[in-house]
């Protein structure tokens, strides 16, 4: 069965400083992958995606993420946080064969951007 | 325009008591999903739904019934509510299993 592992689960940073959270996943199969975003009190939004291509790939408000597959990583960055980013933030996995798939998340990581 | 809305925003509801959340959405994808968040922020599928049709049944108890009339809605009925209940419970469609899931505000259920 796949998994998520995100290893950072709360992270403290000033604003301007830059970001990088990790997201490592077991799945030997075909991906796609996914990063969200969860604003206080707020729905889960899509930051950005991964299906094939470039594995550097850019998302919304300055965020983006680089697939290394030998590593099975997709790690999220961003140059320099703003106090606005602060949030829930999870990486998701969707494992498919054939017509099966589920998109499984993980465990989140809450950014905390301080000013 | 609201893609995948919810209703109620906030429920809150007595042990043993039986409640339904609906979730429509007007993006004209062909699946649809329930997802369970716990206190710990921990996301978890329940359900999952494809033109109508059951795809996806994660371990959960028989007292969460999905039902879906139609490929823009799917409902969760809860029977006999208990304490472990209680989270948000978000919908969230896509237009293929594969693609990216578009989710609803959440409903935050609280049994007492």
């Amino acid at each position: 069965a796949q998994s998520v592992s995100q290893h950072n689960h709360h992270v403290i940073l000033s604003e301007a400083a830059s970001l990088e959270l990790g997201c490592n996943y077991s799945y030997g199969g075909t991906v796609n992958l996914f990063w969200y975003v969860q604003y206080p009190g707020q729905h889960l939004q899509l930051l950005l995606k991964y299906f094939s291509g470039d594995p550097l790939v850019k998302g919304i408000k300055g965020f983006e993420a680089e697939f290394i597959k030998s590593k099975f990583s997709f790690n999220l960055r961003k140059p320099s946080v703003q106090w606005s980013d602060t949030a829930e933030y999870f990486c998701a996995v969707n494992a498919y064969t054939g017509t099966a798939s589920k998109l499984t998340f993980g465990t989140g990581t809450r950014l905390q951007v301080t000013l | 325009d609201t893609a995948v809305s919810q209703t109620p925003k906030y429920l809150v509801t007595q042990m043993g008591n039986d409640k339904s959340i609906k979730c429509e959405q007007n993006l004209g994808h062909d699946t649809m999903y329930w997802y369970k968040q716990d206190s710990k922020k921990f996301l978890k599928i329940m359900f999952s739904y494809n033109n109508k049709e059951l795809i996806i049944n994660e371990t959960v108890p028989n007292r969460f019934s999905p039902k879906s009339p139609d490929k823009a809605h799917l409902n969760l009925h809860i029977n006999s509510l208990e304490l472990g209940d209680s989270a948000v419970y978000f919908c969230a469609s896509s237009q293929e299993r594969t693609d990216t899931q578009y989710f609803g505000p959440g409903t935050r259920l609280t049994v007492l």
